[in-house]
Order: C-alpha cells, then structure tokens, then sequence
C-alpha cells in the first residue's frame, strides 16, 4: 500500500493549462480504471473533481478532466483560474485497500 | 442538507484507546458505503478504511490494521472507527466521507460527501 506519486508542486498561469500526473503501479493504477482526484483548500475539506478515471461529478467545471494511460492517471485543468490554486490528490483502488497519492500543490501565478 | 459530522476525537496517551464517531443526515445512509480518511498536519490524505452499506465488506490500510475496527449503525445513521493502541504517528485529522456507491471494493465512484473532521492527538 505505498502512496502513489504525485509531483511535489505545479504552477501555471491564468489561462493555461497544467497537468498533474499520479503514478502507481501494476496493482492500482494499472490494474483498475478506478482513480479519482480530490481538490483540497486551505483548512477546507476534500472535494471530489473527478471520479472513474475521467468523469466529473454534477457541478464539476468541464475545465477538468481526467485520463489515464498505463500506471498513470492524469488530471488536467485548462483555462486555469485564481480559484484553482489548491492541493490536489489522486486515490486508487489497490485491492482490497485504497490508496491516495502524495498530494500536488497547484499555484495560478 | 447533505451532512457529515465527526466527534469523539481529542488528546490521547500512546497505547491508550479512542472511538470516533459521524453522524450523516440528508441522505439515505444504507445506501453507501462509507470511509474514514486522515490527514496528519501539514501532510497529505491517508485512507484508513472502508466499510459496505451492510458492513459485508470491510478493508484498513496497512499502517492501522489489527488496531483500528471500522463499524456503522444504519439505524442510527452513524459510522464509527475504533482506535486501539494509538501511537503518535496516528495524530491527525480523520474526516468520514461517503462514498457514491453502496460498495467500495472494486469500483472508484469518489468520495463526495465529506464532513470537517476530528482531530486526533496521541501523545504523552
């Protein structure tokens, strides 16, 4: 059950886009189109962005989508907005046991 | 409304036992499965375990299983987590969350429902 891997930090501005990457391996990521990503204000709680590897749930921007390719899954955020400057998460089912990556702090310059 | 609220969390000494709680309301609570997620200070969200709408199927991550048992009363509409054994590394803030399906095992249909946690401290 290690965590997946995210990177540290990513930054864009206003505008663009960015993608945050989250690799696991043969026994999550891999195995099962089944990762989702959570967006985390400060001092806030969790909210659901994507789910199922690339669907947004009702009220979810279409500015974020999801993708996944091998060990892995990927979140992009076009058009990137003040309001997006969050921490974002990755979560996987790992067998019996679900798995979150490390985080990702996201920052609109 | 849709709510999620956590209690029972607070300052323990290592090795001592804590049992937190969460209320749900605004939703049929037997039709989800439900999770405790946590997050120590200044670190990232660590799931802890999940449980069925019936309790059939249950799992813990590594780091808590044989200490900590998951449980939920549909009747009451409350979720609970027993924490024995407690180590310092089990300081944090553990949050309930919903799940969007009445299984969590084998499907990834997110979390969505989140409450504002309960804070754990474990120390001397």
């Amino acid at each position: 059950q290690s965590a997946l891997t995210q990177p540290a930090s990513v930054s864009g501005s206003p505008g663009q886009s960015i993608t945050i990457s989250c690799t696991g391996t043969s026994s999550d990521v891999g195995s099962y189109n089944l990762v989702s990503w959570y967006q985390q204000h400060p001092g806030k709680a969790p909210k659901l962005m994507i789910y199922e590897g690339s669907k947004r749930p009702s009220g979810v921007s279409n500015r974020f989508s999801g993708s996944k390719s091998g060990n892995t899954a990927s979140l992009t955020i076009s058009g990137l907005q003040a309001e997006d400057e969050a921490d974002y998460y990755c979560c996987s089912y790992a067998g019996s046991s679900k798995v979150f990556g490390g985080g990702t702090k996201l920052t609109v310059l | 409304e849709v709510q999620l609220v956590e209690s029972g969390g607070g300052l323990v000494q290592p090795g001592r036992s804590l049992r937190l709680s969460c209320a749900a309301s605004g939703f049929t609570f037997d039709d989800y499965a439900m999770h405790w997620v946590r997050q120590a200070p200044g670190k990232g969200l660590e799931w802890v375990s999940g449980i069925s709408w019936n309790s059939g199927s249950i799992g813990y991550a590594d780091s808590v299983k044989g200490r900590f048992t998951i449980s939920r009363d549909n009747a009451k509409n409350s979720l609970y987590l027993q924490m024995n054994s407690l180590r310092a590394e089990d300081t944090a803030l553990y949050y309930c969350a919903k799940e969007r399906f009445l299984e969590w095992e084998r499907v990834n249909y997110g979390m969505d429902v989140w409450g504002q946690g309960t804070t754990v401290t474990v120390s001397s």
